[in-house]
């Protein structure tokens, strides 16, 4: 079946703009998970969606970064007047359910600020 | 909150041979511990998972171990092959609380045909 996609595969923007990641997270999965990997380094956990409610919006670096869910399937990233060390690879991950359970990631959208 | 550390951070193996990876956590809580490959340009792909209630889970070439009492957990690839050649991650998360996986900082597995 379907994994997880997202888009756009590549985003740059200039320092100081808006932008909206999308993440389309596999049919039926209620768990979602956004994660940010910058070059070179692991995985760092932002936001962490169970149907349309984020219990844990901890690892959200700044009040800059935002994200919603809506009908419990696509989630969107907001990150408003980028700044240069946004730029990394942002993950999107997804699950059947909250705990322990497999979390399958989609290709990331790799964004450059200039 | 929980840290896993993992080592090497580069390991560079001759076709056939074995390769092990090895991860470390902190947080006695945690009960799931799976195993990323992360190959160039892509999103990380799951190989391999272990639950806390079992200490060793097999599948083919690619074998995971746990040991809860020191709180470690190990990747164990035989037979290598030059498509095994990638970066891997270990993970670790609780059931209880933040439900995201803490990761490992990743090694970089290159297989010499």
């Amino acid at each position: 079946g379907a994994g997880v996609s997202q888009s756009p595969s590549n985003k740059v923007t200039e320092k100081g703009k808006d932008v909206e990641l999308r993440c389309d997270p596999i049919s039926g999965h209620t768990a979602l998970y956004w994660y940010r990997q910058s070059l070179g380094q692991g995985l760092e956990f932002l936001i962490y969606f169970q149907g349309n409610s984020a219990p844990d919006k901890s690892g959200l670096p700044s009040d800059r970064f935002s994200a919603e869910r809506t009908g419990g399937s696509v989630s969107t990233l907001t990150i408003q007047r980028t700044q240069q060390e946004d730029s990394a690879v942002y993950l999107c991950a997804s699950s059947f359910k909250s705990g322990p359970y497999e979390q399958y990631f989609g290709p990331g959208t790799r964004l450059t600020v200039t | 909150g929980e840290n896993v550390e993992q080592h090497p951070s580069t390991l560079s193996v001759q076709e056939g041979d074995s390769a092990v990876i090895k991860c470390t956590y902190s947080d006695s809580a945690s009960n799931y511990f799976p195993w990323y490959k992360q190959e160039l340009g892509k999103g990380p792909q799951l190989i391999i998972d272990i639950r806390s209630n079992v200490g060793e889970k097999k599948d083919q070439r690619i074998a995971v171990t746990l040991n809860k009492t020191a709180k470690h957990f190990s990747l164990h690839i035989t037979e290598t092959q030059p498509e095994d050649s990638a970066v891997y991650f270990c993970a670790a998360t609780p059931d209880t609380g933040r439900r995201a996986l803490t990761f490992g900082s990743g090694t970089r597995l290159q297989v010499q045909p």
